[in-house]
């Protein structure tokens, strides 16, 4: 099947600071990149999303960009807060294949 | 209402046990996926529903059967499960069944355990 690498696997990060989160996809005809964040006990929940006619795209704290040519996308998370603790994934190719996920741990 | 609502949180079962798995949503939205979901994994698309009818079956073995009452509900029922087969069970929702371009609405799931 078609495969979606995520880096790291885990990443802590001081309070304040900012976090970065990779994927890699091998469908070249991927056009949507979704990221979803999930707390414990809970399902995943879409954050931000981008599709493959722009390069960046920011809400808030959170970016995401995109380069269709390396096919691989980023998640950026700036001024960290503690509620951004939780796992994350990425998603991408035809059938929306979820990246292997980040547990991402905020230390105050 | 952007909720998507699965019962029940938590369930136990024996091999040879049927038990189903229910999932409701009010959006108004025509597509209905089944994901599972081991511990520290991803979750891993098993059906799709659009309009209600199956569109998708991602060569899950027979011993889960879904079903897609109406366009508000979906099921999923469970049969001589083995215990590999506990996992958490995500239910999601989309506008239209296009799941290269389309915001997923999860559940919170079903946490199965299979004795």
């Amino acid at each position: 099947g078609e495969n979606v690498e995520q880096h790291p696997s885990t990443l802590s990060v001081q309070e304040g600071d900012s976090a970065v989160i990779k994927c890699t996809y091998s469908d070249s005809a991927s056009n949507y990149f979704p990221w979803y964040k999930q707390e414990l006990g809970k399902g995943p929940q879409l954050i931000i999303d981008i599709r493959s006619n722009v390069g960046e795209k920011k809400d808030q704290r959170i970016a995401v960009t995109l380069n269709k040519t390396a096919k691989h996308f980023s998640l950026h998370i700036t001024e960290t807060q503690p509620e951004d603790s939780a796992v994350y994934f990425c998603a991408a190719n035809e059938k929306l294949t979820f990246g292997t996920g980040t547990r991402l741990t905020i230390i105050p | 209402d952007t909720e998507v609502t699965q019962t029940p949180k938590h369930l136990v079962m024996g091999m040879t046990n049927k038990k189903s798995l229910k999932c409701e949503q009010h959006m108004g939205h025509r597509a209905m996926y089944w994901y599972k979901q081991k511990a520290k994994k991803p979750p891993e698309l098993m059906f799709v529903y659009s309009y209600e009818k199956l569109s998708i079956n991602e060569s899950v073995p027979s011993r889960f059967s879904p079903e897609c009452p109406n366009s508000s509900l979906l099921n999923l029922h469970l049969h001589a499960l083995q215990p590999e087969d506990s996992a958490l069970y995500l239910c999601a929702s989309s506008q239209d069944y296009r799941l290269t371009n389309e915001k997923l609405f999860f559940g919170s799931g079903t946490q199965l355990s299979v004795l």
